[in-house]
C-alpha cells in the first residue's frame, strides 16, 4: 500500500520569505504526484502535478515542485510567498491507475 | 477548469435520520467519482470509489450499508449516510475524474459538505 508523509504540520513565515514543504511517499512502482491547496473556506485546488518527464514541475501561482525518485520525494517550493498563500497544502500520490493517497497536510500561515 | 459541485454545503440532522449528499460534475462527464471524509485538522481519507452504472468500491473499514453510494449518471453521484449518529459528523468531500482527461488520475474536487449530527 502506498503512504504519504508531510514533514511539517504547521509553517509560519513572513511575506517574501521562501517556502519549501516536504513530501515523501512510499511505493515501489510508478507513481503520479500532486500538490493540492485548500484556501480557508474553499475547496481543494490542484497546484501542480507530475506524471513523467522533467522532474521539476511548475504549477500555478509561482509554485514548483521537484520529483526526486531516489529519495521518494516531491517537495513543494515557492521563492517568495504572499499573504494570500495562507492555506493548507496537501501532497498526494497515485500509483498508475489507482486512487489518490493524501499526506496529512501542512498549514501555512503567511504573516503580512 | 472542471467544476464539481456538492449539495448541500451544510446539513444538521437528528441522530437516527438519513442524509443524502449530492456530487455533480458541472461541465464534464465522470465515470468515476470519489468520496472522502476529512476530520478536523486531518487529511482526506478516501471512503469509496463510485463507478457509474456499477457498485461502489469501499475502502477497508468503511461500512457500505451505512454509507450508501449511487452513481446513476455520468454527472451525478450521491452519498447517503443512513441512520446517522454524532460520530458521523464530519466534512465530506467528493471528487470526479474527467472522462475525457488524457491523464486519468487528475481529480477535481467539490467544495465539501459539512454534516453535523445532533
Amino acid at each position: 500500500a502506498q503512504s504519504v508523509s508531510q514533514h511539517n504540520h504547521h509553517v509560519i513565515l513572513s511575506e517574501a520569505a521562501s517556502l519549501e514543504l516536504g513530501c515523501n511517499y512510499s511505493y515501489g512502482g510508478t507513481v503520479n504526484l500532486f500538490w493540492y491547496v485548500q484556501y480557508p473556506g474553499q475547496h481543494l485546488q490542484l497546484l501542480l502535478k507530475y506524471f513523467s518527464g522533467d522532474p521539476l514541475v511548475k504549477g500555478i501561482k509561482g509554485f514548483e515542485a521537484e520529483f526526486i525518485k531516489s529519495k521518494f520525494s516531491f517537495n513543494l517550493r515557492k521563492p517568495s510567498v504572499q499573504w494570500s498563500d495562507t492555506a493548507e497544502y496537501f501532497c498526494a500520490v497515485a500509483a498508475a491507475g489507482n486512487k489518490l493517497t493524501f499526506g496529512g497536510g501542512t498549514r501555512v500561515l503567511v504573516k503580512p | 477548469g472542471a467544476v464539481v459541485s456538492q449539495h448541500p454545503s451544510r446539513v444538521i440532522c437528528k441522530s437516527g435520520t438519513s442524509v443524502k449528499i449530492e456530487c455533480r460534475s458541472l461541465d464534464f462527464q465522470a465515470t468515476t467519482m470519489f468520496w472522502y471524509r476529512q476530520f478536523p485538522k486531518k487529511s482526506l481519507m478516501l471512503m469509496a470509489t463510485s463507478n457509474e452504472g456499477s457498485k461502489a468500491t469501499y475502502e477497508q473499514g468503511v461500512e457500505k450499508d451505512k454509507f450508501l453510494i449511487n452513481h446513476a449518471s455520468l454527472t451525478l453521484s450521491t452519498l447517503t449516510v443512513t441512520s446517522a449518529h454524532p460520530e458521523d459528523s464530519s466534512f465530506y468531500i467528493c471528487s470526479a475524474r474527467d472522462l475525457r482527461a488524457q491523464i486519468q488520475e487528475t481529480q477535481y474536487f467539490g467544495p465539501g459538505t459539512r454534516l453535523l449530527v445532533l
